[in-house]
């Protein structure tokens, strides 16, 4: 099974605060995802990318950067962190495009904003 | 924006009995229908997909969908306490090429011992 691996496990920040979440996955998959999960609101999309130095924007990017340097490595940026992003964050990818392949889900974030 | 509606909210069955959950797209453009089951504390898991209609079986969950309506289900037969999670619905496009899911806000599935 595809292997994804988000670091760090909890995160806890002031508002206003810089952090940065790391994905990385080790099966050459092509897509990769950042979602946030919210109870009540499943998950959504925030970024996403079909390869190295490519980003596409998701369903919920504001307040969000995000950067894929090398085909393993997929980082999420909140430059003012504020209280409404804490969250569950997890990253996922995928072998293949256009919505038909499975995605992978790594383990989750914890983010917290104070 | 595409939106994937899920109902019920959440579910209580007994063990052994059967759970059926439904996932309605509003986006006509929708090719392929997931099923996601994501367990307390734990990362999502892709369960079942279907894109074709009719009906697909694994072991005791069943997928119906239809195309028409852009409605899925999914069922599962003598519940275990261990199918106790919250089920996520997805939807994706194919023409668009993107590899994006659409998610919907899940139901919460307990199965009672």
């Amino acid at each position: 099974e595809a292997a994804v691996t988000q670091s760090p496990r909890n995160k806890v920040t002031v508002t206003g605060g810089n952090v940065t979440l790391s994905c990385r996955q080790t099966n050459s998959h092509n897509y990769m995802y950042w979602y946030r999960q919210d109870t009540g609101h499943g998950l959504r999309l925030i970024h996403y990318s079909y390869g190295a130095g490519n980003l596409q924007i998701g369903d919920v990017p504001d307040g969000y950067k995000a950067t894929r340097t090398t085909q393993e490595d997929f980082f999420l940026l909140l430059e003012l962190a504020s209280p409404s992003q804490t969250s569950l964050y997890f990253c996922a990818s995928s072998d293949g495009g256009a919505g038909a392949e499975t995605l992978y889900f790594g383990s989750g974030t914890r983010l917290t904003v104070l | 924006q595409q939106k994937v509606q899920q109902s019920p909210e959440s579910l209580i069955v007994p063990e052994g009995g059967m759970a059926s959950l439904n996932c309605t797209s509003s986006d006509r453009n929708v090719d392929y229908f997931w099923w996601y089951r994501q367990h307390s504390g734990k990362s999502p898991k892709m369960l079942m997909s279907i894109f074709s209609n009719g009906e697909k079986e694994e072991g005791r969950f069943t997928v119906h969908l239809n195309k028409a309506s852009l409605h899925t289900s999914l069922h599962i037969r003598d519940s275990q306490p261990s199918d106790s999670a919250l089920y996520l619905c997805a939807a994706s496009m194919l023409n668009t090429n993107t590899g994006k899911l659409t998610f919907g806000d899940g139901t919460v599935l307990t199965v009672k011992p």
